[in-house]
């Protein structure tokens, strides 16, 4: 994974409680992105950034999932309250110059 | 719209033997286009991109693909497979539009026997 930093790698919850994600892209990059990655399918985007605005976020569930981006560096991805089906990996990119993204390790979160 | 179409979700090969995986992709105008590769438990990385310049794509691990705009194809392969390539692997195309989106595939899961 090419220069994101991502924690906490698992993370295990009983349902409707709340958990946070966050991710740094190391170099600090314009193009931001959250994806939702449910097990054996594809990365699902989120929500994009650039530098500090949302571009895109219509495939937010916005009643449960909110996400910031802190100065256009950092940002933090939160669930509250988690549901089963949120069990999933969450992935943090950035973008290059030809729109490839590099992706962080992501996070595993189970929801019991 | 744009898509991107991989054809076979599980591909099993033997060791040593050629690896192809298929991606088909629909773009009006010439598009950047990616292979990804995801080892199990781990994050997507980059195996390789092609952006307008030659269109025989090496990358990493022996991987290479080639762009066929008549086709509208843009397949991945390596001459001979190793264990370790075994896992899940994703074609995306970016987006027309200047949003810097990709469009994924729904990916393909390569095994490989002893």
């Amino acid at each position: 994974e090419a220069g994101v930093a991502q924690s906490p790698r698992y993370k295990i919850i009983e349902k409707r409680q709340s958990v946070a994600f966050w991710c740094n892209p190391i170099s600090g990059h314009a193009t931001l992105y959250w994806y939702q990655q449910i097990l054996g399918q594809g990365p699902k985007l989120l929500i994009q950034f650039q530098n500090n605005g949302v571009v895109d976020d219509s495939q937010l569930p916005k009643d449960r999932f909110s996400a910031e981006r802190l100065k256009g560096v950092d940002s933090t991805l939160k669930i509250q309250p988690a549901k089963l089906e949120d069990s999933a990996v969450y992935l943090c990119a950035w973008a290059g110059e030809y729109n490839e993204q590099f992706f962080g390790p992501g996070t595993r979160l189970t929801v019991l | 719209a744009q898509s991107v179409t991989q054809l076979g979700s599980h591909v099993s090969v033997s060791e040593g033997a050629l690896v192809l995986l298929r991606c088909n992709y629909s773009s009006s105008v010439p598009p950047y286009l990616f292979w990804y590769v995801q080892y199990p438990n781990q994050g997507l990385q980059l195996l390789l991109k092609y952006t307008s310049a030659a269109t025989l794509v090496k990358g990493i691990n022996g991987f290479e693909a080639e762009f066929k705009k008549s086709e509208t194809s843009f397949h991945l392969t390596k001459p001979s497979a190793h264990m370790s390539d075994a896992a899940e692997y994703f074609c995306a195309v970016s987006d027309a539009g200047n949003n810097r989106k990709l469009i994924w595939g729904l990916g393909t899961s390569l095994a490989v026997n002893p």
